[in-house]
C-alpha cells in the first residue's frame, strides 16, 4: 500500500548548523510532496511543497529536493535555529485521491544552543 | 488567512460518555474538512474525510457509529466520539481543503478519557 517513511527519527544538530531532514515514499503516482512541522502539542504547519515534476524548491531558509529515481525527499533547513526543534512530517498526495494527505512518521529535530 | 480553528483544544471525560468537537475554517469556506488522530510520537492518522452536506467518507478501520462526523455548512464540522473509553484518548486534529490541494490544519483537541 502507499506509504511515506523517514529514515531518522531523531536529529540533533547545533544552532547555526544546516540541517538535512529525510523521507522515503513508495507511491510513484503522488502529485505533491509536503512538509510540515509540527510544535509540540500543536497541529502541523505547513511549511514547503512540491510538486511531482520538480526536483527543487526553495523558500526561506528551507530547501526541499525530490529525487524521484529513488522515491526520496529531503528538507534542508539553513542556520538552524531553537525556534525550528520540532517534529518534521513529509506527506504526499496524489490528486485523484481527492487530496487525501499520506504522511511519514516523523522527524523530531532538536537543535542544542 | 486560512485559519483553521478547534474547540475545545482539550477535554477530560469519563468513560462511556460522548465528546464532540467542533472544526471551523474561519476566515474560508471549505467544501472539504479532514479528521485525523495521533497518538504520543507517532504521526498523524486520517480517520475520515467530511464532506459538506454529505456523509463523511472513513478510512478502514476507523468505526463510523462511534466516531460520528457532520459537516453541516462551509464552515463547520464536528467529530463527536460516542462512548468513549480510555483506548480512545489521543490528539484530534482536523484540517480543511483549500482552492486546490492544500489542507489548513487545525491546533488540535486533546482527549482524556478517564
Amino acid at each position: 500500500g502507499e506509504s511515506v517513511g523517514l529514515h531518522l527519527p531523531t536529529l540533533s544538530v547545533q544552532e547555526g548548523d544546516n540541517s538535512i531532514i529525510n523521507c522515503a515514499y513508495s507511491n510513484s503516482a503522488s502529485d505533491y510532496f509536503i512538509w510540515y512541522k509540527q510544535e509540540s502539542g500543536k497541529g502541523p504547519q505547513f511549511i514547503i511543497d512540491i510538486r511531482s515534476n520538480m526536483d527543487k524548491r526553495q523558500g526561506q531558509r528551507v530547501t526541499v529536493l525530490l529525487n524521484k529515481t529513488v522515491k526520496h525527499l529531503s528538507l534542508q533547513i539553513a542556520a538552524t535555529q531553537p525556534g525550528d526543534s520540532a517534529v518534521y512530517f513529509c506527506a504526499s498526495l496524489s490528486e485523484t485521491s481527492g487530496s487525501r494527505l499520506t504522511f511519514g512518521e516523523g522527524t523530531q529535530l532538536t537543535v542544542n544552543p | 488567512g486560512a485559519v483553521v480553528s478547534q474547540h475545545p483544544s482539550w477535554v477530560i471525560c469519563k468513560s462511556g460518555t460522548s465528546v464532540k468537537i467542533e472544526c471551523r475554517s474561519l476566515d474560508f469556506q471549505a467544501t472539504t474538512m479532514f479528521w485525523y488522530r495521533q497518538f504520543p510520537k507517532q504521526s498523524l492518522m486520517l480517520m475520515a474525510t467530511s464532506n459538506e452536506g454529505s456523509k463523511a467518507t472513513y478510512e478502514q478501520g476507523v468505526e463510523k457509529d462511534k466516531f460520528l462526523i457532520n459537516h453541516a455548512s462551509l464552515t463547520l464540522s464536528t467529530l463527536t466520539v460516542t462512548s468513549a473509553h480510555p483506548e480512545d484518548s489521543s490528539f484530534y486534529i482536523c484540517s480543511a481543503k483549500g482552492l486546490w490541494w492544500e489542507q489548513f490544519f487545525g491546533p488540535g483537541t486533546r482527549l482524556t478519557v478517564l
